[in-house]
C-alpha cells in the first residue's frame, strides 16, 4: 500500500507570494493533518480534514488554508508569504477517529521564503 | 493543557548497546495515547510505537520498547542492540483529547540521537 505522498517536496518562493501544497493520504484514509516544523517552534499542528470538513484548526494566521477533496486528498494554502514561513510541512493521514489510530506522515515539502 | 517534554536535546550510544530516550508528558484526561517518531535527516516522521494509558503492558516493536510508567507520567522509548541507521532525531507525541474525535497530536522538542560505529 502506497505511503502519504506530498507534493512538491522542494519549493523556493519570495516574500509576499502564495504556496499550494498538496498531500494524498494513504488509501482508505480520510482524516489529513497538516503540521509545520521549523527549528525555533518546533512541530506545530495547523488544521486537520476529515470527509472535507476542517475539524481542528491550530494557532496560525488566516494566511494559511486549506481544504480536503472528495477522494480525501488535502491542499494547504498560504498566501502573503513572510520570511518566518520558512519550514517543513508535514502531511499525515489516518484512517478511523478511535485514539488508538496511528497518524503516518509523509516526507514533507521543504519551503524556503526569500 | 496537554505537553509532552523530551529533555536530552542530544544523545551518543555505541553501536550494538542500548539506549534511553526521555519522555514525560501532562494530561489531566485519564484516556490518552503516546506515539514515538522517528525523523531521519530526510525529514518524514517514522511511526515507531504506540501505547495507550489503559494497556496493561509496554509496548514493543522489533527493537522498540516503551517503559511506560503511568503514575510518573513518563513513556521512555528504549532501543536495543543500536545500529548506526538508528541515527535521527526522535519525537515523543500525545494525541490531544477532543469532542469531535478530531486527529492533533502535539510532539515534544525531540532528541537527536548519534549511534557511533
Amino acid at each position: 500500500k502506497a505511503g502519504v505522498t506530498q507534493t512538491p517536496r522542494y519549493l523556493i518562493k519570495t516574500r509576499g507570494q502564495q504556496v499550494t501544497l498538496s498531500c494524498s493520504p494513504i488509501s482508505g484514509h480520510r482524516s489529513v493533518s497538516w503540521y509545520q516544523q521549523t527549528p525555533g517552534q518546533g512541530l506545530q499542528f495547523l488544521f486537520e480534514y476529515f470527509s472535507e470538513t476542517q475539524r481542528n484548526k491550530g494557532n496560525f494566521p488566516g494566511r494559511f488554508s486549506g481544504r480536503q477533496f472528495s477522494n480525501s486528498r488535502s491542499e494547504m494554502n498560504v498566501s502573503t508569504l513572510e520570511l518566518g514561513d520558512s519550514a517543513l510541512y508535514l502531511c499525515a493521514s489516518s484512517l478511523w477517529f478511535q485514539k488508538q489510530e496511528t497518524q503516518y506522515f509523509g516526507p514533507g515539502t521543504r519551503l524556503l521564503v526569500l | 493543557a496537554q505537553k509532552i517534554t523530551q529533555t536530552q536535546p542530544g544523545m551518543f550510544v555505541q553501536e550494538k548497546e542500548a539506549v534511553t530516550l526521555d519522555c514525560t508528558y501532562d494530561t489531566s484526561d485519564p484516556s490518552y495515547g503516546l506515539f514515538w517518531y522517528k525523523q531521519p535527516s530526510s525529514g518524514e516522521m517514522i511511526f515507531l510505537i504506540y501505547q495507550g494509558s489503559y494497556d496493561q503492558q509496554n509496548a514493543t516493536e522489533g527493537r522498540y520498547s516503551l517503559n511506560f510508567q503511568k503514575a510518573r507520567k513518563s513513556a521512555n522509548l528504549v532501543i536495543s542492540a543500536s545500529q548506526l541507521g538508528d541515527s535521527a532525531m526522535y519525537f515523543c507525541a500525545m494525541r490531544e483529547p477532543s469532542m469531535d474525535s478530531s486527529y492533533k497530536l502535539i510532539f515534544g522538542s525531540g532528541t537527536r540521537l548519534l549511534v557511533r560505529p
